[in-house]
């Protein structure tokens, strides 16, 4: 049963514009959210994260937004570069510290 | 630097054998764990250690093995009942709240090949 879900397996973005990416979760008891940025062949790298008791984080280009009535959170990358191309997994915590991922999204930014 | 290390980068096994893939911290972290991904797919558990000596199944630990003898060491085997080895073998570890947050911090992976 996937807890955490990432709908969209790819996307693709042209450099300088906004890249959005999307991540459903089922669980409410999840109270920490994460995203890591996965280059093939190595491992995740974390990016950013954010607590239940915020709806927003920014560090940098790199923004996330949590709307936890529509258990969902979104991190947006702007402007968006072409290093950026990597595969972005969000991830979360429940208040067990039990670790939950989703599957993946695929991200192309196109110089 | 702290960090965690995985080796070998790339290994192979037979039919039948046993292989064991090493993993190493120096985070001070109490929690480690070992994932896998399939192409395609999110990372799976197969194993986590809240603590020396302690360690539990996750969602896929049919066919591997594990042991946490020290702190810094969460080492994964890969035994010949496991029918289906070939991933990428994500080792992780993760610090408490004292221990620099929630975030989980990974290795750079071990790929697995049959021969």
């Amino acid at each position: 049963d996937q807890q955490v879900k990432q709908n969209s397996p790819s996307l693709s973005v042209q450099e300088g514009r906004i890249s959005i990416l999307n991540c459903d979760y089922t669980n409410s008891m999840f109270d920490y959210f994460l995203w890591y940025k996965k280059y093939p062949a190595e491992g995740p790298t974390f990016l950013i994260s954010i607590s239940s008791i915020k709806d927003k984080n920014e560090d940098g280009r790199f923004t996330v937004f949590l709307n936890k009535s529509a258990k969902h959170l979104s991190l947006h990358i702007v402007p968006s570069q072409p290093g950026d191309s990597a595969v972005y997994f969000c991830a979360a915590l429940n208040t067990g510290n039990q670790f939950y991922f989703g599957t993946g999204t695929s991200l192309t930014v196109i110089p | 630097d702290g960090g965690i290390t995985q080796s070998p980068k790339y290994l192979f096994r037979k039919e039948g054998q046993n292989v064991t893939l090493s993993c190493e911290q120096n985070l001070n972290h109490d929690a480690m764990y070992w994932y896998r991904q399939d192409p395609g797919q999110g990372l799976r558990l197969i194993y986590y250690s809240q603590i020396v000596n302690d360690f539990q199944k996750g969602d896929i630990a049919e066919g591997y093995s594990v042991s946490r003898e020290k702190k810094e060491s969460f080492p994964l085997t890969v035994t010949s009942a496991q029918k289906n080895p070939t991933a990428f073998y994500l080792c992780a570890s993760r610090g408490g709240l004292g221990q620099g947050g929630r975030a989980t911090h990974f290795g750079d992976g071990t790929r697995l090949s049959i021969l």
